[in-house]
């Protein structure tokens, strides 16, 4: 099976709070990319970061990091000191081949909430 | 600085009506996706297509039609629209030089079906 699970449906945090939005993949490829977007209230998708499988290294950005881990197939995502305008829903994706092309496989989402 | 554009924004339609939901990039990237999300089921793969004049089935792709009639533009057609698909539709496009860059969205368009 080639999937993306997010378990965590909705979180709440308070402002300054850290939280991590958890993501489990499975695939058959052995070369495979994670993706992570997200979704304001205003409704448009932005892209966060792209990881390829073979490039195990913590990335950190900001207030955000990602931590990969291909023992456990997680590709979990970590803000610190939220703030309000973290409140999104964030997608975790999964990039696998689709004949002549690529597509995404993806999480059904996490919804944060920051609350002041 | 448009990247993904797509029109309109909003529509309201009576069952049975059709619609074309229009999709154009000025990136010059080769791959386009239409999606569909609706509440508790994240983004569902309508239809892809890796370049002009070539388009492949995605997850749920009954009751839609696409056209790529140029590398720019990606339609998604509702022949004959059912209340089932009331949702928010997005268009992608993606550059294939590297084949895992990652996916350029528009903004949406909210579909509402009577």
């Amino acid at each position: 099976a080639q999937k993306v699970t997010q378990a965590q449906t909705e979180i709440s945090v308070v402002e300054k709070e850290d939280v991590t939005l958890d993501c489990v993949y499975e695939t058959r490829d052995t070369t495979y990319y994670l993706f992570w977007y997200k979704q304001p209230p205003s409704g448009e998708l932005v892209f966060l970061i792209r990881r390829n499988s073979f490039d195990e290294q913590n990335e950190i950005s900001g207030r955000y990091s990602w931590n990969f881990q291909k023992s456990t197939s997680s590709f979990n995502f970590t803000i610190t000191a939220s703030q309000v305008v973290d409140s999104a829903v964030y997608f975790c994706a999964l990039s696998i081949n689709a004949g002549n092309n690529r597509k995404l496989i993806w999480g059904l989402g996490t919804s944060l909430a920051v609350n002041p | 600085n448009a990247g993904v554009t797509q029109t309109p924004k909003f529509q309201v339609l009576k069952t049975g009506q059709s619609m074309t939901l229009q999709c154009a990039q000025d990136m010059n990237h080769n791959s386009m996706y239409w999606y569909r999300q609706d509440p508790g089921m994240g983004l569902r793969l309508i239809y892809y297509s890796a370049s002009e004049g070539t388009t492949d089935k995605g997850e749920v792709p009954n009751g839609y039609n696409v056209s790529r009639l140029n590398k720019r533009e990606f339609s998604l057609r509702l022949e004959s629209a059912a209340p089932s698909q009331t949702s928010v539709y997005f268009c992608a496009s993606r550059p294939t030089g590297d084949s895992n860059q990652p996916q350029h969205f528009g903004d949406g368009t909210r579909l509402s079906i009577l």
